[in-house]
């Protein structure tokens, strides 16, 4: 069974630009999540979806930003024009729907230049 | 808001001693607290979970403890191994899924 996989795994783009990122869950999990990693800080969740809903984006920034996890393909992370400050580690992370445990992807590296 | 609080400071162990991180948490108890080792550069790999009425919780040399009354977690290595050398973070779960993750402890076993 193939893990969470996050594509792609490094990612350059200058300000301005537009970064997606994406996300492929686990087999047969429904639930997936979104997490940022500023250097040396720790996670922190941005939005939480199942399939074709967004059921909890409590802490993505109101602006720029955007999730979705179409019926079919992968979940997206959109960030529009990135600054500077948007260089982190974006883990998406994707859970069964009877189990609260969650399996991470390894990361999209962001770097805005 | 609720809060994770994990020990900033590494944690250095000699080999085969235990290992014990600790993270308290604010406000009032979650459901559950997870636990997760993440090595440099790479993702969070989730190891256990306990439930708010579950007061002890092992996975072969792994042990977590659940305290509401001193609203903390202990979470023990036992035997423990250069390889375990890792940031261990603590999460606290919501009513929503969401997680919410302390910083992290560093924990470094000397051979």
């Amino acid at each position: 069974n193939a893990g969470v996989m996050q594509n792609p795994r490094h990612l350059v783009r200058r300000r301005g630009q537009e970064a997606r990122l994406r996300c492929s869950p686990m087999k047969g999990h429904s639930h997936v999540y979104w997490y940022r990693q500023l250097p040396e800080e720790g996670l922190k969740f941005m939005v939480y979806l199942q399939k074709e809903n967004i059921i909890d984006e409590s802490g993505m920034p109101k602006e720029r930003f955007s999730a979705e996890f179409p019926k079919e393909g992968p979940s997206i992370l959109r960030i529009q024009q990135v600054v500077r400050g948007d260089s982190a580690a974006y883990f998406c992370a994707s859970s069964p729907a009877d189990n609260y445990e969650q399996y991470f992807g390894p990361g999209t590296r962001l770097t805005v230049t | 808001s609720q809060k994770i609080e994990q020990n900033s400071e590494a944690l250095n162990i000699q080999e085969g001693k235990t290992a014990t991180l600790t993270c308290n948490y604010t406000n009032y108890s979650p459901a559950y607290l997870q636990w997760y080792r993440q090595d440099p550069g790479r993702g969070p790999v989730f190891l256990l979970l306990i439930r708010e009425n579950e007061k002890e919780k092992r996975k072969e040399r792994l042990k977590v403890t659940f305290d509401t009354t001193l609203k903390q977690s202990l979470f023990h290595i036992t035997a423990s191994q250069p390889a375990d050398s890792a940031t261990y973070l603590c999460a606290r779960g919501t009513g929503r899924r969401a997680l919410t993750f302390g910083s992290g402890t560093r924990l470094q076993v000397q051979p």
